[in-house]
């Protein structure tokens, strides 16, 4: 069956540090790959998604970038984080075509301060 | 554009209320639609789904009836319960868009 993982589960980083989130997906090839973030109260904001290795695509200008070094690896990072990055991250996967049924990690909670 | 919108949060009920949470959507063809829920602390998960249609999506006791006359997809259940407590979303995919597109979630608290 197929997992996805994310770590870590929780961070706290200061203002202008840098950020490296990862996400793995077990048990399936070449998925659909996504970052979003969930603000406190707030709806889903997709960030990124990877249709396959190397191939990103932007949602949302800002200071957060996305890489897919592998198949199933998918990393968030930023060079320097600011205090509006705090925020649930979330990273998820789905099936190329059909119906998009998306898969969702546990979610990284980051803490900027 | 495309896009979901669902009822304010939060709805606070007595267990074994009778609960329904409003989502209507704009889109220009015929897409799939699906609700997510996310209990504390946790990722989504897709609790329903309907494809085209007058279809009903059903999981756990909860349903939600995909209305193109009203542009609606509605999640009903019959009696809640306490572990019922959590922000549900509801989304469309849209094939020739390619992404999902959710609402803004409504979270639910459900009181013994």
């Amino acid at each position: 069956s197929q997992t996805i993982h994310q770590w870590p589960a929780t961070l706290v980083q200061p203002v202008g540090s840098p950020l490296s989130l990862e996400c793995t997906v077990e048990g399936t090839s070449n998925p659909n790959l996504y970052w979003y973030r969930q603000a406190a109260g707030r709806g889903l904001q997709l960030l990124f998604y990877s249709v396959g290795i190397g191939q990103i695509s932007s949602e949302v200008p800002q200071n957060l970038s996305a890489s897919r070094p592998q198949d199933r690896q998918f990393i968030l990072s930023s060079k320097k984080l600011l205090l509006s990055d705090s925020g649930f991250y979330l990273c998820a996967w789905s099936v190329v075509g059909g119906l998009n049924i998306q898969y969702f990690g546990a979610g990284t909670r980051l803490s900027v301060l | 554009g495309d896009s979901v919108t669902q009822m304010e949060g939060p709805v606070t009920l007595s267990e074994e209320a009778f609960l329904t949470i409003n989502c209507t959507y704009t889109a220009t063809g015929y897409p799939s639609l699906f609700w997510y829920v996310q209990y504390p602390g946790e990722g989504l998960q897709l609790l329903l789904k309907a494809t085209k249609a007058d279809d009903k999506g059903s999981n756990k006791g909860f349903e939600a009836t995909y209305r193109k006359e009203t542009t609606s997809f509605h999640l009903e259940k019959g009696s809640v319960q306490v572990s019922d407590s959590a922000v549900y979303f509801c989304a469309l995919f849209y094939n020739q868009g390619g992404k999902l597109i959710f609402g803004q979630g409504t979270e639910l608290s459900v009181k013994p």
